[in-house]
């Protein structure tokens, strides 16, 4: 069981290139988000995904899109990189709705710079 | 929307002291309250929570108190060690399953 995991756990990109980041749970989760971490900012959600084939916009969803074609995957894409998009992004998933395990568990992130 | 807010930003504090961190959020319709530590490099993982329903709740230095009416939520960790230095972030929770997270309390022990 490996819990969420992301790819790549590092990136440096250009400004205008575009790249997708990846993340899976093996968990059977029906939720699924898509953060972004700035310091002194805290965790902000950029999408979310409440099932297969579903994504919804979170606070912060402007240049970002995301996929959800399969459940346990959930796509985070950058179509063209700016500087304001460096960041470290942490991709979660969640059981919420069933009152015994309602956690977010998070991946290990991945840190991308745009020059 | 949910507001958390979420203080101090920093806390240094002794190994062996103790910590509160303190957490109030907006929407009374909130009924879940986790509690995330963030060690350097790593994702957050849940260390305690609480629901409405209840307004304290201990797992062994770690315990976590709830005022509803007051709409206020705060961690206290005893006889801190250096390992416990790490970043922590509350969370607030509702029907509609999207938490919405207060901005990071730095937690520093001093050895």
């Amino acid at each position: 069981n490996a819990g969420v995991t992301q790819t790549p756990k590092f990136r440096v990109l250009k400004t205008g290139q575009s790249m997708t980041l990846l993340c899976a749970q093996d968990m059977n989760h029906e939720y699924m988000y898509w953060y972004r971490q700035d310091p002194g900012m805290g965790l902000r959600l950029i999408h979310y995904s409440v099932g297969e084939g579903t994504t919804a916009k979170g606070e912060v969803p402007d240049g970002y899109n995301v996929s959800r074609l399969k459940k346990q995957n959930f796509l985070l894409g950058l179509e063209s990189a700016a500087p304001s998009q460096t960041s470290v992004y942490f991709c979660a998933s969640s059981y919420f709705g069933r009152s015994s395990t309602d956690t977010q568990y998070f991946g290990p992130g991945t840190r991308l710079t745009v020059l | 929307g949910e507001n958390v807010e979420q203080h101090p930003s920093t806390l240094s504090v002794q190994e062996g002291d103790s910590a509160v961190i303190k957490c109030t959020y907006s929407d009374s319709a909130s009924n879940y309250f986790p509690w995330y530590k963030q060690e350097l490099g790593k994702g957050p993982q849940l260390i305690i929570d609480i629901r409405s329903n209840v307004g304290e709740k201990k797992d062994q230095r770690i315990a976590v108190t709830l005022n509803k009416t007051a709409k206020h939520f705060s961690l206290h960790i005893t006889e801190t060690q250096p390992e416990d230095s790490a970043v922590y972030f509350c969370a607030a929770l509702g029907g509609s399953y999207i938490p919405t997270f207060g901005r990071g309390t730095s937690l520093i022990v001093h050895p």
